[in-house]
C-alpha cells in the first residue's frame, strides 16, 4: 500500500465553483501535511501546509486535516483557468516527503 | 525572494555516461533533499543532507551519489547512466533538520538516450 493515497481520477470543474481534493495517509505518526501544484513540466509550488486538525484557510484555499481518520483535502473555491493543474498531497514522514500521485484538476471556462 | 536554483536545466546523455546536477538552495537553508520524478509519476525522495552530511537516504541507486558542500550547495552524481533515468530531478532546500515545509527548485530534465 501506498503511504499517500490520492484516488480520485480527472477532476473537471466550472469555472468559479469548487475543486474538492481528498488524501488519505497510512503512517499514523505523520505530523506534517502539505499540498503542492505543479503544472506539466514544471516544479512542485507549495501552496498549502497544515499541521493541526481542523481547516485552514489561504485566500482561495483552505486545507482540511483529520488525523483520527489520517485524511487531508484541499479545497479551491471560485476554481480559476490557472488553477487547472496537478495536485500532489504530500506527507512529512522522517523529514523526507512522501506523495501521492496527484489529482490533475481542469477548470472550465 | 531567492529560489532554489538548479543547473543544468536540461541534459541529453548517452546510456553509460555520466552526468552532474548542481542545487543551490535558498540562502540560509542548510537542508537540501533530491527528489526524482518520471514520466506520469509521483516525486520519489532519493538523498539529503543537512549541515553537509547525510540525513536520510531513500531510494537512490548505487550509481548514484551526492554531497554538500560548505557553501550547503550539493550535487547529485549520477554514474553509468541507463535508459530509466530519464526523468525530471529536483531539488528542495528548507532550514533546520526538522523544517518541514520543502521548497523546489525548477529541476533538471534529464534524457538518457
Amino acid at each position: 500500500q501506498k503511504e499517500v493515497e490520492q484516488n480520485s481520477g480527472p477532476l473537471s470543474v466550472p469555472e468559479g465553483a469548487i475543486a474538492s481534493l481528498n488524501c488519505t495517509y497510512s503512517d499514523r505518526g505523520s505530523q506534517s501535511f502539505f499540498w503542492y501544484r505543479q503544472y506539466s513540466g514544471k516544479s512542485p509550488e507549495l501552496i498549502m501546509s497544515i499541521y493541526s486538525n481542523g481547516d485552514k484557510e489561504d485566500g482561495r484555499f483552505t486545507a482540511q486535516l483529520n488525523k483520527a481518520s489520517q485524511y487531508v483535502s484541499l479545497l479551491i473555491r471560485d476554481s480559476q483557468p490557472s488553477d487547472s493543474a496537478t495536485y500532489l498531497c504530500a506527507v512529512n514522514g522522517n523529514n523526507r516527503l512522501a506523495f501521492g500521485k496527484g489529482n490533475q484538476v481542469v477548470v472550465i471556462p | 525572494a531567492a529560489g532554489v536554483i538548479q543547473s543544468p536545466r536540461h541534459l541529453i546523455k548517452e546510456k553509460r555516461e555520466t552526468a552532474t546536477l548542481k542545487c543551490y538552495p535558498i540562502p540560509r537553508h542548510d537542508t537540501v533533499y533530491w527528489y526524482q520524478q518520471g514520466p506520469g509519476q509521483d516525486p520519489q525522495f532519493l538523498i539529503s543532507f543537512y549541515e553537509k552530511m547525510q540525513s536520510d537516504k531513500g531510494s537512490i541507486p548505487d550509481r548514484f551519489s551526492a554531497q554538500q558542500f560548505s557553501d550547503y550547495h550539493s550535487e547529485l552524481n549520477m554514474s553509468s547512466l541507463e535508459l530509466g533515468d530519464s526523468a525530471l530531478y529536483f531539488c528542495a532546500s528548507n532550514e533546520g533538520p526538522r523544517g518541514n515545509e520543502q521548497f523546489f527548485g525548477p529541476g533538471t530534465r534529464l534524457t538518457v538516450l
